[in-house]
């Protein structure tokens, strides 16, 4: 069966930190990787996808990259984080685009 | 524009009770529809989805949705909710031109009353 990992599960960092947030994918092969923040009240905001290696699309300008070095794995990075990037961020795959999303569970970014 | 609203931020509602959880999308054509949960500091989980065909879809934990085209809605309900259903439910929707980009709705946090 197919599972999804992220770490670390909790992060605080301060001011101007960088930042690299590690997403695996087990038990599928060539996933969409997507990357989303959530903000309270705010529901999900898609940050960048990925269809294939090397392959990455942004979906909002701002302070984060991305990067897929390997086939299951989708990094988040940042050089210098800001206040506004603390939130909740979450990995996910799915086997096409448009269809169902699988989760991980989410790693809890704190700025201070 | 192709945009996804859940108008109730919050509901309540007794355990025993009935819940209609409402999403409504701004599209022309017949979108692919979703609805997740997610517990509080966890990802999300898939309840139930629709692509086409019938319009009343069930999902897991006794949820189910219906499709009405003609209101550009897809409503979650529960006949009787549990104590466990208490968590923050999200519609998605998935416009079938383009890349297919998801788009998710802004969540409905359920609280539910002993």
């Amino acid at each position: 069966s197919q599972t999804i990992h992220q770490w670390p599960a909790t992060l605080v960092q301060p001011v101007g930190s960088p930042l690299s947030l590690e997403c695996t994918v087990e038990g599928t092969s060539n996933p969409n990787l997507y990357w989303y923040r959530q903000a309270a009240g705010r529901g999900l905001q898609l940050l960048f996808y990925s269809v294939g290696i090397g392959q990455i699309s942004s979906e909002v300008p701002q302070n984060l990259s991305a990067s897929r070095p390997q086939d299951r794995q989708f990094i988040l990075s940042s050089k210098k984080l800001l206040l506004s990037d603390s939130g909740f961020y979450l990995c996910a795959w799915s086997v096409q685009s448009g269809d169902e999303q699988f989760f991980g569970p989410g790693t809890r970014l704190t700025v201070l | 524009a192709q945009s996804v609203t859940q108008p109730d931020i919050h509901i309540t509602v007794s355990e025993g009770a009935s819940l209609e959880l409402r999403c409504n999308y701004s599209y022309g054509a017949t979108p692919y529809l979703f609805w997740y949960v997610q517990s509080p500091g966890q990802g999300l989980q898939l309840l139930l989805k629709y692509f086409s065909g019938d319009t009343l879809v069930q999902g897991i934990k006794g949820f189910e949705a219906e499709f009405k085209r003609s209101q550009s809605s897809f409503n979650l309900r529960k006949p009787s909710v549990h104590w466990s259903d208490a968590a923050e439910y999200f519609c998605a929707v998935v416009f079938t031109s383009g890349t297919y980009k998801y788009i998710f709705g802004t969540g409905t946090r359920l609280k539910v009353l002993a």
